[in-house]
């Protein structure tokens, strides 16, 4: 089994600053098959990125991925109000399925 | 425009059986996968399984293998999830989710992400 390992925890930024969440494999993903998803209180999560770096539709252009191989990145480049939440990434590369324990972006 | 829409809330008691439902509209229901996630109180996602409507091709979790039991109704587009007998450990927040698929060399679709997810059905187990 992957085991995916997401850093820092719980970090505190300010709207307007750029976050970098960190997604480490216990071995590699196979062809980058890793996702990020959003999730908010109260609510279901929300697809951002696939293939690392992909982003889905409809996902603001703030949000980008990146990396490969074990190390995989999620970057906001300027925090909106509406983006602090908890961030998940997600292996689909490898059975059985697997996600991070999850980064929450709290407001500062 | 795609739409997951899951049955609503459950109380049981332990050693019951449920089914909860997921229901799909907007796509060829048969052609995507379709994934189920367990969100304990308070905590992260776990992925339980993926089935395949066209073929009810399913492939479990290892650590829920027998636990549950994932099926669908092509009839009417819908899948399931299904306890025969539930724990307090049961407990928890469960969603579908739509996973889209690639075809591998022999021209199979394989499961690949999710990408829309139901609203989620939370289902408690209290005596």
């Amino acid at each position: 089994e992957i085991v995916l390992t997401q850093s820092p925890g719980t970090p505190s930024l300010s709207p307007g600053e750029r976050a970098t969440l960190s997604c480490r494999a216990s071995q590699s993903v196979r062809s980058g098959f890793l996702a990020w998803y959003q999730q908010k209180p109260g609510q279901a999560p929300r697809l951002l990125i696939y293939d690392a770096s992909s982003r889905a539709t409809g996902i603001p252009d703030r949000f980008s991925g990146s990396g490969s191989g074990t190390d995989f990145t999620l970057t906001i480049s300027r925090l909106e109000p509406e983006d602090f939440a908890v961030y998940y990434c997600h292996q689909y590369a490898t059975s059985p399925w697997t996600f991070g324990q999850g980064t929450k972006v709290e407001i500062k | 425009e795609v739409q997951l829409v899951q049955s609503g809330a459950e109380l049981k008691k332990p050693g019951e059986s449920l089914r909860i439902s997921c229901e799909a509209s907007g796509y060829s229901f048969t052609t995507y996968w379709i994934g189920w996630v367990r969100q304990m109180p308070g905590k992260g996602l776990e992925w339980m399984g993926n089935i395949l409507p066209r073929d009810s091709d399913t492939r479990y979790s290892p650590s829920l293998l027998g636990q549950v039991t994932i099926s669908v109704d092509k009839s009417i587009s819908t899948a399931y999830l299904q306890w025969r007998s539930l724990k307090a450990s049961d407990t928890a927040m469960y969603y579908c989710a739509r996973v889209r698929s690639y075809s591998d060399s022999n021209g199979y679709p394989q499961p690949y992400y999710f990408d829309y997810w139901g609203q989620g059905t939370l289902v408690t187990v209290s005596s």
